[in-house]
């Protein structure tokens, strides 16, 4: 059974004070990874893909990287409009159309 | 615009009521998705759909039933709600690549709470 653990659950971070938001997983084998920001009450939205260890996807302040067991997303200089809900989720290899989330990490950047 | 719309947004109704929650994308996608998200539980799959009467069932597919008659149309169904289906719904369609899914687009969610 897939499984995708977040940490921390929480985070509060000063503004401009960089930290990075980890997503341990595990899978018989990843087809892709993937994270979203989600906003209270709204729906997720996407933020990056990522396919293979090594990979890397950067998008303003934000950069996610993934190695064989986990993924990091990486905030730099946060800001406060970067208050949200981080969720990751992962998909099997093997035309497998089933995608597990995880909790999620709620980042709270205070100014 | 391209988006994921959902109705009714908000729906209170009493356990045993039938209901139908609505899902619709603008985007073409053959790949749509439900999932109900609970606090400490987070986002679970209940069903999707790779096409056109192609459904498959999620993590937690127990007392939902769906139907995709068209591709652009998903809806859920709750026969006979009970109050552990109180939740936030949200359906979610994406473009597949053979026979996977890449990113979802989510719809606003559907709060449903069964008395």
């Amino acid at each position: 059974e897939d499984q995708v653990t977040q940490s921390p659950e929480a985070l509060r971070l000063q503004e401009g004070e960089s930290s990075s938001l980890n997503c341990s997983y595990t899978v018989s084998g990843l087809r892709g990874l993937f994270w979203y920001r989600q906003d209270p009450g709204k729906g997720p939205e996407f933020l990056f893909t990522l396919y293979s260890a090594g990979e890397e996807k950067e998008k303003e302040r934000l950069k996610a990287t993934l190695t064989k067991k986990e993924s990091f997303l990486h905030i730099t200089a946060p800001k406060p409009e970067d208050s949200a809900t981080y969720l990751c989720a992962v998909q099997a290899a093997g035309g497998y159309q089933k995608v597990t989330f995880g909790i999620g990490t709620k980042l709270q950047v205070i100014p | 615009e391209a988006q994921v719309t959902q109705n009714p947004r908000y729906l209170i109704t009493v356990t045993g009521k039938k209901l139908t929650v609505t899902c619709s994308q603008n985007m073409n996608h053959e790949y749509m998705s439900w999932y109900r998200q609970d606090p400490g539980l987070g986002l679970r799959q209940i069903y999707y759909s790779m096409n056109v009467e192609v459904t498959d069932k999620g993590d937690v597919p127990e007392g939902y039933k769906v139907s995709r008659k068209e591709k652009r149309n998903f809806p859920l169904i709750l026969e006979s709600p009970s109050p552990n289906q109180t939740s936030l719904y949200f359906c979610a369609s994406s473009r597949t690549s053979g026979r996977s899914p890449y990113e979802q687009y989510f719809g606003p969610g559907t709060r449903l709470t069964v008395t």
